[in-house]
C-alpha cells in the first residue's frame, strides 16, 4: 500500500524555522519526483517545490524562493522541505504528494501537516 | 502564463450527472491536466490524468462514475449517478516545461 506521511508542522513565529518530513512507502520512491503544496485556511490549493527523483534539480514558486528549501534522501525514503524566515502568510496544511517519473500529475498524496506562523 | 480556470461553485441533484470545467489558458491547449478531489477536511485525492485527446488514466480505486473529456483548452470532469459523497472540490492541476506547476482555483460541489 502506498503511504505519504508528513510530519515536522506546528507553531512558529514570524522569521522562525521549521523542517517538515514526508515519510514515504509502498513504491519505488527514487522513480518518483515529489512536491510540496500548500493549503492556506478556507484556500485553495497552491504547488509550492519539487524535486526530481534524483534530487538534482528543484524548483520553486516565487513567493518561496530563498526561504525554502526541498531536499530528500532516497536511502531513507523520505522528502523534506526546510521552511526559513516564515511570515504569516506561510500559515497552511502542507501536503506532500508524488509528481509522477517526469514532474507532472501529482497522483498520490499524504494527510498533511499544519504550519501556524503567530507570535 | 498557465493559468487554469475553473468555477467556484457547482451543483447537481444526487443521482444525477454533473460536468465540471477546467480552462487552460490561451496557447496551452495541447496541455494534459489532473483532476483532485478533496472532501471536507480531508486531504486531495488524485482521480485522473487527462490528456488533449480526451484519453484518461484514472487513480487506483477511482470508480467508473467519474469520466474525463476534452475538447480545445477545455478539459471536463463527468460525475455519473452522483453520490453524498461526491460533495466535495474538485481541482484541476496542469505542469509547464519542467518549471511551472498550477492549480486551478477549485470548484465547489454541492449535491442536492
Amino acid at each position: 500500500e502506498v503511504q505519504l506521511l508528513e510530519s515536522g508542522g506546528g507553531l512558529a513565529q514570524p522569521g522562525g524555522s521549521l523542517r517538515l518530513s514526508c515519510a514515504a512507502s509502498g513504491f519505488t520512491f527514487s522513480s518518483y519526483a515529489m512536491t510540496w503544496v500548500r493549503q492556506a485556511p478556507g484556500k485553495g490549493l497552491e504547488w509550492v517545490s519539487l524535486i526530481s527523483g534524483s534530487g538534482g534539480n528543484t524548483y520553486y514558486v516565487d513567493s518561496v524562493k530563498g526561504r525554502f528549501t526541498i531536499s530528500r534522501d532516497n536511502s531513507k525514503n523520505t522528502l523534506y522541505l526546510q521552511v526559513n524566515s516564515l511570515r504569516a502568510d506561510d500559515t497552511a496544511v502542507y501536503y506532500c504528494a508524488t509528481a509522477g517519473h517526469d514532474g507532472d500529475a501529482f497522483d498520490m498524496w499524504g494527510q498533511g501537516t499544519m504550519v501556524t506562523v503567530s507570535s | 502564463q498557465l493559468v487554469l480556470t475553473q468555477s467556484p461553485s457547482a451543483s447537481a441533484s444526487l443521482g444525477a450527472s454533473v460536468k465540471l470545467t477546467c480552462t487552460l489558458s490561451s496557447g496551452r491547449s495541447n496541455y494534459a491536466i489532473a483532476w483532485h478531489q478533496q472532501q471536507p477536511e480531508k486531504g486531495p485525492r488524485f482521480l485522473m490524468r487527462l490528456n488533449s485527446d480526451g484519453s484518461h488514466i484514472k487513480g487506483d480505486g477511482i470508480p467508473d462514475r467519474f469520466s474525463g473529456s476534452s475538447s480545445g483548452a477545455e478539459r471536463y470532469l463527468t460525475i455519473s449517478s452522483l453520490q453524498s459523497e461526491d460533495e466535495a472540490d474538485y481541482y484541476c492541476q496542469t505542469w509547464g516545461t519542467g518549471i511551472d506547476w498550477v492549480f486551478g482555483g477549485g470548484t465547489k460541489l454541492t449535491v442536492l
